[in-house]
C-alpha cells in the first residue's frame, strides 16, 4: 500500500490564482480530512468527508472547496488564492470509529505571493 | 468547547527522560493521541489511550491521563537525538452528523542535546 499520497509537494501561486491539491489513499478508508498547519497554531481542520459523496466543513473552510466522488480521492480546491492561505496542507484518512488510527500524507507546502 | 493546549518548547539532554504535557477541555473525548512530526514530514501516530484508562506503557513511552484535570502527558525514557521532533496531542471528539474528528494541540518542539 502507498498509504496517503499528496501532490504537489510544493507550489508557488500568485494572489488570485486557483489550484487543486490532490490527495489519494489506497487503504479503503471511509474518512478523509484536510488540515492546514501554521506555526504556533497546530493543525486546523479545513474540510472532511465521512464517505464518498459526503463532505462537511471544519474549523477554517473559507476559501476552500472539496468533493469526494470516489472513496480513494479527496481533492482540495483553492478558488482564488490569498497570501493568508500560505501554509502546509496535510491530507489524512482513517477508518470509521473513534479508535481508528489516522494516517497522514507527507504534506503540500503552498506559498501564495 | 474544544481546546487543546501544549507548551511550545522542551529541551532535554540525551539519556534523560522527557515529559510533554497537554491539557484539553472537552470532557466527551473518547480517545487521546500522541503524534510525532519530524522536519518536513507528515504526522506519525506514536500511541493513544482510551479515556477510561489512567496509564499506558509502550516500550520507552508512557502515557498518563488525568481525566479529572483533563491532563495528558507523554514520558519518553532514555531520550535520544532521534526523538527530536514536534509532538502533538490530539483528542477524538464526536461530530453532530456522526463520526469523530481529531482536535490537535499546537505541538511541543522537543530538542535533545548531547
Amino acid at each position: 500500500n502507498a498509504g496517503v499520497t499528496q501532490t504537489p509537494k510544493f507550489q508557488v501561486l500568485k494572489t488570485g490564482q486557483s489550484m487543486t491539491l490532490q490527495c489519494a489513499q489506497d487503504m479503503n478508508h471511509e474518512y478523509m480530512s484536510w488540515y492546514r498547519q501554521d506555526p504556533g497554531m497546530g493543525l486546523r481542520l479545513i474540510h472532511y468527508s465521512v464517505g464518498a459523496g459526503i463532505t462537511d466543513q471544519g474549523e477554517v473552510p473559507n476559501g476552500y472547496n472539496v468533493s469526494r466522488s470516489t472513496t480513494e480521492d479527496f481533492p482540495l480546491r483553492l478558488l482564488s488564492a490569498a497570501p493568508s492561505q500560505t501554509s502546509v496542507y496535510f491530507c489524512a484518512s482513517r477508518q470509521r470509529g473513534g479508535r481508528a488510527v489516522q494516517y497522514f500524507g507527507p504534506g503540500t507546502r503552498l506559498l501564495v505571493l | 468547547g474544544e481546546d487543546v493546549e501544549q507548551s511550545l518548547f522542551l529541551s532535554v539532554r540525551e539519556g534523560d527522560s522527557s515529559v510533554i504535557n497537554c491539557t484539553y477541555t472537552d470532557s466527551s473525548s473518547t480517545y487521546l493521541y500522541w503524534y510525532k512530526q519530524e522536519p518536513g514530514a507528515g504526522l506519525q501516530l506514536l500511541t493513544y489511550i482510551f479515556s477510561n484508562m489512567d496509564m499506558k506503557q509502550d516500550q520507552r513511552l508512557t502515557v498518563l491521563l488525568n481525566k479529572k484535570d483533563k491532563h495528558l502527558s507523554l514520558r519518553i525514557a532514555d531520550t535520544q537525538t532521534g526523538d527530536s521532533a514536534i509532538y502533538f496531542c490530539a483528542e477524538s471528539i464526536g461530530l453532530t452528523g456522526g463520526g469523530n474528528k481529531l482536535t490537535f494541540g499546537t505541538g511541543t518542539q522537543l530538542k535533545v542535546e548531547l
